[in-house]
Formats: C-alpha cells, structure tokens, sequence
C-alpha cells in the first residue's frame, strides 16, 4: 500500500515570499506523484505531475516540484507566491495514471497575506 | 480538454431523505470512475470504484447498501446516498480518466456539498 504524509498542515506565507510545500510518500513500488490545488467548495485542479523523467517538474501558475527517490519527497515551489495561490494543496500518489484511485496526502493550507 | 461534470454541486434535505448525485464524463468514455469523500479540512478518501456493466469495488468500511453507485454508461456514474442522516454530511468529489488519453491522470469534478438537516 502507499502512503502520503505532508507534514505541514498550514503555511503561512508574505506575498511575493518564496514557499516550499513538503511532501513525503510510502510505497514498495514505482509511483506516480502529483500535487493538486483546491480552492473553497471546489474540486481538484492538477498543478503538476511527476511520471518519469526529469525529476524537476514544471507546472502550472509557477509552480514546480522535484522527485527526489533517495528520500521519497516530492515538494512543491513557488519563488513568488501571490495572494490568489490561498488555498489547499494536496499531494498524492497512484500506480497508475489515471486508472487507479489516488492516495491523498492529508493537505496543507496556503495562506498568503499581505 | 478532458472534463468531468458532477451535479448537483449543492444539496440540502432532510434526516432520512435519499439523495442522487451524477458524474460525467463530458468529452471522452470513462470506464472506470472514483468516488471520494472529504470531510471539512479533511484530505480526500476513496470510497469506491465504479466500474461502467459492473458493480462497484467498495473501500473497507464503506458500506455498500447506504451508498449505491450505478456506472450505466460510459460517460456517467451514480452514487446514491440512501436514507441520509446527518453523518453523512460532507463534500462528495468524483473523478474519471480517459483511457484513450495517454499518460492522462484524473480529472476530478467540481464536488457536491451535501448537508443533511
């Protein structure tokens, strides 16, 4: 089975402030990682995701998280944060890319002030 | 691109009421859709996979005879909630991929808040 812990269960943040949201996973087998953004009484949005490959991943709205194998993270980055990225984030992990269900770490909120 | 629909995104009833919420798949055939349940400033818990001509693969704990999934059809999955109580308030998130998409992950729709009174 596989596991995602994110340790962080709330970041605050200054606007324009880099932020790092760790995440660490759990798994005997190959994964596929991903990070998704939630914002208030709203579904999933994809912001990235990691399937094989370069380990530095690009992707939406500036953000960009690294795979990182030797210690099972895979952290998501912004360099500058603004106040429209308040929300929460969710790491997860699957065996597959989409046809099976994903493991959800337990979200960290992004709280961007002024 | 790929987009899943999920209706209704908001509903309020009654102790005892049954309540149907639908997911779909508007642009591409889902033979397999998720079902997920997220309590407030909880993560996210997989409590079935619906499996369009099958029946559904529930999670432990998850009880079957209270929620009913119905995959009919390639582009749309039901999960029934049958005589709610209010325990069974909480935020109802599908998803669906596209198996003729490539490396495609999920799309998930935009929620229903179910609350019962």
């Amino acid at each position: 089975a596989q596991s995602v812990t994110q340790l962080d269960s709330q970041v605050p943040v200054f606007e324009e402030a880099p932020v790092e949201l760790r995440c660490n996973y759990s798994s005997s087998v190959s994964v596929y990682l991903f990070w998704y953004v939630q914002y208030p009484n709203q579904g999933l949005q994809l912001l990235l995701k990691y399937l094989s490959g370069s380990t530095l991943v690009k992707g939406i709205n500036g953000f960009e998280a690294e795979f990182n194998k030797s210690q099972t993270s895979f952290h998501l980055r912004k360099p500058s944060v603004h106040i429209s990225d308040t929300a929460e984030y969710f790491c997860a992990v699957s065996l597959d890319t989409g046809r099976r269900a994903l493991t959800f770490g337990s979200g960290t909120r992004l709280q961007v002030q002024p | 691109g790929a987009v899943v629909s999920q209706h209704p995104s908001w509903v309020i009833c009654k102790s005892g009421t049954s309540v149907k919420i639908e997911c779909r798949s508007l642009d591409f055939q889902a033979t397999t859709m998720f079902w997920y349940r997220q309590f407030p400033k909880q993560s996210l818990m997989l409590m079935a996979t619906s499996n369009e001509g099958s029946k559904a693969t529930y999670e432990q704990g998850v009880e079957k005879d209270k929620f009913l999934i119905n995959h009919a059809s390639l582009t749309l999955s039901t999960l029934t909630v049958t005589s709610a109580h209010p325990e069974d308030s909480s935020f109802y998130i599908c998803s669906a991929s596209d198996p003729g998409g490539g490396n495609q992950p999920q799309h998930f729709g935009d929620g229903t808040r179910l609350s019962i009174l």
